[in-house]
């Protein structure tokens, strides 16, 4: 069946980088964006950015450009997303969905989720 | 940056009965109704529930319907069953950043 499989949790000091990755099932890997979406503790959904697997194009939130790495291996069918100079606001569930390319739509399958903890 | 508003934050309401959650958008969105809606349950990820504004996603039972279009959507619930008290959220996906409403947290009465 179609899913999404992420890595397990990760516990970081801040200043460090963490990668979370994401490998796809079920379905053609080049034909979705990956998106990343983060949910802190108690919070609601923020959107992260996207990679292109099918291009290796990126798009990322405002917030996290110059911090965030988002990139996919198609051999594998693995996207990976790296945030580095990591806060304590950083602490949150990291989900990555998908999006068909053809057209804007929404994100129909979606990861476990991945905890990051940001802890000295 | 399109910001998403829902109303309430939080919705208390008997099993069986009908419950109607909002989401407003800061700018109309386009004929298309790029706008869904998810379920959360705690420990868990997003569920998608609607899309195009009034779709359901496949195996989403028929209680679940969607309506509006312009800058006003919303998600009915016809009756309530115990497994649909969840937190809810809207987000468009006009262009991005696709933005997220805050959520509704869908609780038992």
């Amino acid at each position: 069946q179609v899913q999404l499989v992420q890595s397990g949790a990760e516990v970081k000091k801040p200043g460090a980088s963490v990668r979370v990755s994401c490998k796809a099932s079920g379905y053609t890997f080049s034909g979705y964006y990956i998106h990343w979406v983060r949910q802190a503790p108690g919070q609601g959904l923020e959107w992260m950015g996207w990679v292109n697997p099918n291009t290796a194009g990126t798009n990322y939130a405002q917030r996290f450009r110059g911090r965030v790495t988002m990139i996919s291996d198609t051999t594998i069918s693995t996207a990976y997303m790296e945030l580095s100079r990591l806060r304590f606001d950083d602490t949150a569930v990291y989900f990555c969905t998908r999006e068909v390319h053809d057209q804007p739509s929404a994100f129909d399958i979606w990861g476990q989720g991945t905890m990051v903890t940001v802890s000295s | 940056e399109i910001v998403m508003t829902q109303s309430p934050a939080t919705l208390s309401v008997s099993p069986g009965e009908r419950a109607t959650l909002s989401c407003r958008a800061s700018q109309s969105l386009d004929s298309s109704l790029p706008l869904a809606w998810y379920q959360q349950k705690p420990g868990q990820a997003p569920r998608l529930l609607i899309y195009a504004a009034s779709t359901r996603a496949t195996g989403v039972p028929a209680r679940f319907s969607g309506r509006g279009s312009g800058t006003e959507f919303t998600l009915t619930i016809s009756s309530l069953q115990s497994e649909d008290f969840a937190t809810y959220y809207c987000q468009h996906y006009y262009f991005w950043p696709y933005t997220f409403g805050q959520g509704t947290k869908l609780e038992i009465k």
